[in-house]
């Protein structure tokens, strides 16, 4: 199986702040990534795919980038409603598996 | 409105059985690819098994080949997960989600609020 390895897996940030998350795959996968955004209560939301397309009606601060092994989500200026967990995922293998997830928390 | 509802949850002893379904509406089900994702309580997501549109080609995480089959029926847009001998690590909440193509080989762009398993003797 592919692992995926999130890093951080909190962090506390301000609104308006920059914000990063990196997700490093065991092996190769091709951009075959993708990221989601869940609330408390609620079901994932597709962010990204494609490692760096994003989904119709996201946001532009939301933004991916990466090859082979690492890749990268970013908000350019954190907002209230993006306060929420962070999942990366690869579909690379025929067995899907998601990153261990980032919660990003009110600084 | 797409929509995927899903049913079929509920409290089980180990050992037992559940069939779970998942009903599409709102959009051309038998064009995707379907899979099951589980969330343990406080945990991450755990994709379970997935299938492609026209139910030939399927796939499951290692912690429930040969105890969970997943299967699907276009004429009645629905997705089902079939769980034998569960245990006790099974208990999550079970979403169901739909691929945006026809194999479940891309990101997940609609999902169901889920339903909920939980094994407890």
């Amino acid at each position: 199986d592919i692992q995926m390895t999130q890093s951080p897996s909190s962090l506390s940030a301000s609104v308006g702040d920059r914000v990063t998350i990196t997700c490093r795959a065991s092996q190769g996968i091709s951009n075959s990534l993708a990221w989601y955004q869940q609330k408390p209560g609620k079901a994932p939301k597709l962010l990204l795919y494609a490692a760096s397309r994003l989904e119709s009606g996201v946001p532009s601060r939301f933004s991916g980038s990466g090859s082979g092994t690492d890749y990268t989500l970013t908000i350019s200026s954190l907002q209230p409603e993006d306060f929420a967990t962070y999942y990366c995922q690869q579909y690379y293998s025929t067995l899907l598996t998601f990153g261990g997830g980032t919660k990003v928390e009110i600084k | 409105e797409v929509q995927l509802v899903e049913s079929g949850g509920g409290v089980v002893r180990p050992g037992g059985s559940l069939r779970l379904s998942c009903a599409a509406s709102g959009f051309t089900f038998d064009d995707y690819g379907m899979s099951w994702v589980r969330q343990a309580p406080g945990k991450g997501l755990e994709w379970v098994s997935g299938i492609n549109w026209n139910g030939g080609s399927t796939g499951y995480a290692d912690s429930v080949k040969g105890r969970f089959t997943i299967s699907r029926d276009n004429a009645k847009n629905s997705l089902y997960l079939q769980m034998n001998s569960l245990r006790a690590e099974d208990t999550a909440l079970y979403h169901c989600a739909s691929h945006s193509g026809s194999y479940y080989g891309y990101g997940m762009d609609v999902w169901g609020q889920g339903t909920t398993v939980t094994v407890s003797s």
